[in-house]
């Protein structure tokens, strides 16, 4: 049973419009997100984080919202940009573990120019 | 500049071979990481260690074993590759801080036969 989701395998935006990518997670302790963008034949890298302590976290296009009663957090860009097409996961990590990240399946983004 | 590095970006081997999967990391950091990255189902934390000779099973250690003789080197063993470990295996760092970032290696993508 996934305790991250992200139920959007794919999503297609135009260039300049928001990209909105969605994340699911069903364990109540976790406390921390992060989101991790992948190119292919590239590792993973960190993109952002939220705590739980904040319901908003923002660096240029990238905003993170998090929404702790519906156990929903997510990602937006604006505006996209055909560089942002990537694979994007969702993560999260408890206070009791925080080395310990659980990822969700990803989203890959295309951003059609 | 942050470096993990993985030994090799493909490899072939036949099924009940033993295979040997290293990572280095130039970072000085304590925890390190092995993943495999599936279709579908995102990344999935194999083994993770601490620091020297300390390791930890993740959520799907079947099938798998770890070495870290160095801080800088965690080595993914295969004991008896079978053709369901077929996937793409991640390696990454982290620094031992509540909240720290993990480091991504490129990734070997594994094929067995």
């Amino acid at each position: 049973d996934q305790q991250v989701k992200q139920n959007s395998p794919s999503l297609s935006v135009q260039e300049g419009r928001i990209s909105i990518l969605n994340c699911d997670y069903t364990n109540s302790m976790f406390d921390y997100f992060l989101w991790y963008k992948k190119y292919p034949a590239e590792g993973p890298t960190f993109l952002i984080s939220i705590s739980s302590i904040k319901d908003k976290n923002e660096d240029g296009r990238f905003t993170v919202f998090l929404n702790k009663s519906a156990k929903h957090l997510s990602l937006h860009i604006v505006p996209s940009q055909p560089g942002d097409s990537a694979v994007y996961f969702c993560a999260a990590s408890a206070r009791t573990s925080y080395d310990k990240v659980i990822f969700g399946p990803g989203t890959s983004l295309s951003v059609i120019p | 500049d942050v470096k993990v590095t993985q030994s090799s970006r493909y490899l072939v081997k036949r099924t009940g071979e033993k295979v040997f999967l290293e990572c280095v990391q130039d970072m000085d950091h304590e925890n390190m990481f092995w993943y495999r990255q599936d279709p579908g189902l995102g990344l999935r934390l194999i083994y993770f260690s601490y620091d020297v000779k300390m390791k930890e099973k993740g959520d799907i250690p079947e099938g798998y074993s770890v070495s870290r003789e160095k801080k800088e080197r965690f080595s993914l063993i295969l004991e008896s590759a079978s053709t369901n470990q077929t996937s793409m295996y991640l390696c990454a760092s982290s620094l031992s801080t509540p909240l720290g970032e993990q480091y991504f290696g490129p990734g070997t993508r594994l094929t067995v036969t």
